[in-house]
C-alpha cells in the first residue's frame, strides 16, 4: 500500500520570504501522480501543483514549484515571495497510475503560517 | 459550471440519529469518492462510486455506513445510528474519466 509522509506538523515563514515544505512517500508503482493540496480555514481543497512521475521536469505554478526526487521518493513544494493568502494547511496526496480509478492518499498536512 | 455542490455544509445529529450527506459532482463527471478528514488529519478515502455502482468501499467501515450513486440525483453517504466518534468533516470529490479531482466544500459533522 503507498504511503505519504509529511513529518513538519506546523512551519511558519516571513513574508516575502520563501519556504519549503517537505514530503516522501513509499510506492511500488512507476507511474503515478503527486499533488499539493490547499486548505485554508474554509475548508475547501483547493489543488496548488501536480506533478506527473513520468516527467523529470519539476512542475511550476506560478509562486510555487515542486522538487520532485523520483529516486528518494520525495516531492517537497516551494513558496516563493509568501503572501498573508498563503497561510492555510497543505497536504501532499499521492494517486497511483490508474487515474480515475485510484484513490487519493494523503499525507497529514502541515499548518503554514506567514508572519506579517 | 457550479463545482462539486455539497449539502449540508454544517450537519449536527444525536448520537443514534441517522446522517446523510448529499454530493452532486461537476457537470460530466460520473465517478464520485467519498473521503473523511479527522481533526488534525488528513482526508482519509472511504468509497469511490460510479452511476449505480460501487467500485471501491475499501475505506468504508463495515457497519453503519453505506453510500449511492443513483441514476439520477446526488450521492449520498448514509451513516445510521451514528456516534461521536462519527464526529468529522466528509469530502465528497469526482472526476471525468481521465482522472483529475475536483473536490467539494465538505460536510462538517458534528455528533452530540
Amino acid at each position: 500500500a503507498q504511503t505519504v509522509t509529511q513529518s513538519q506538523p506546523e512551519m511558519s515563514v516571513q513574508e516575502a520570504e520563501t519556504v519549503t515544505l517537505s514530503c516522501t512517500y513509499d510506492t511500488s508503482e512507476s507511474d503515478y501522480y503527486l499533488f499539493w493540496y490547499k486548505q485554508p480555514p474554509s475548508r475547501q481543497m483547493i489543488l496548488v501543483i501536480r506533478q506527473e512521475a513520468y516527467k523529470q521536469q519539476n512542475a511550476t505554478e506560478n509562486r510555487f514549484s515542486v522538487n520532485f526526487q523520483k529516486a528518494a521518493k520525495s516531492f517537497s513544494l516551494k513558496i516563493s515571495d509568501s503572501q498573508l493568502g498563503d497561510a492555510a494547511m497543505y497536504f501532499c496526496a499521492y494517486l497511483g497510475g490508474g487515474g480515475a480509478n485510484s484513490k487519493l492518499t494523503f499525507g497529514k498536512g502541515i499548518t503554514l503560517s506567514v508572519r506579517p | 459550471n457550479a463545482g462539486v455542490m455539497q449539502n449540508p455544509r454544517h450537519l449536527v445529529r444525536r448520537r443514534g440519529q441517522e446522517a446523510r450527506l448529499r454530493c452532486s459532482p461537476m457537470k460530466g463527471h460520473s465517478h464520485v469518492y467519498w473521503y473523511r478528514q479527522l481533526p488534525e488529519e488528513g482526508l482519509k478515502f472511504m468509497v469511490y462510486l460510479q452511476k449505480e455502482n460501487i467500485i471501491d468501499e475499501s475505506g468504508m467501515p463495515k457497519e453503519r455506513f453505506s453510500a449511492e450513486f443513483p441514476k439520477e440525483g446526488p450521492s449520498i453517504l448514509r451513516i445510521q445510528q451514528v456516534v461521536r466518534g462519527d464526529s468529522a468533516a466528509y469530502f465528497c470529490a469526482s472526476s471525468p474519466l481521465a482522472g483529475g479531482y475536483t473536490f467539494g466544500s465538505g460536510t462538517r459533522l458534528t455528533v452530540v
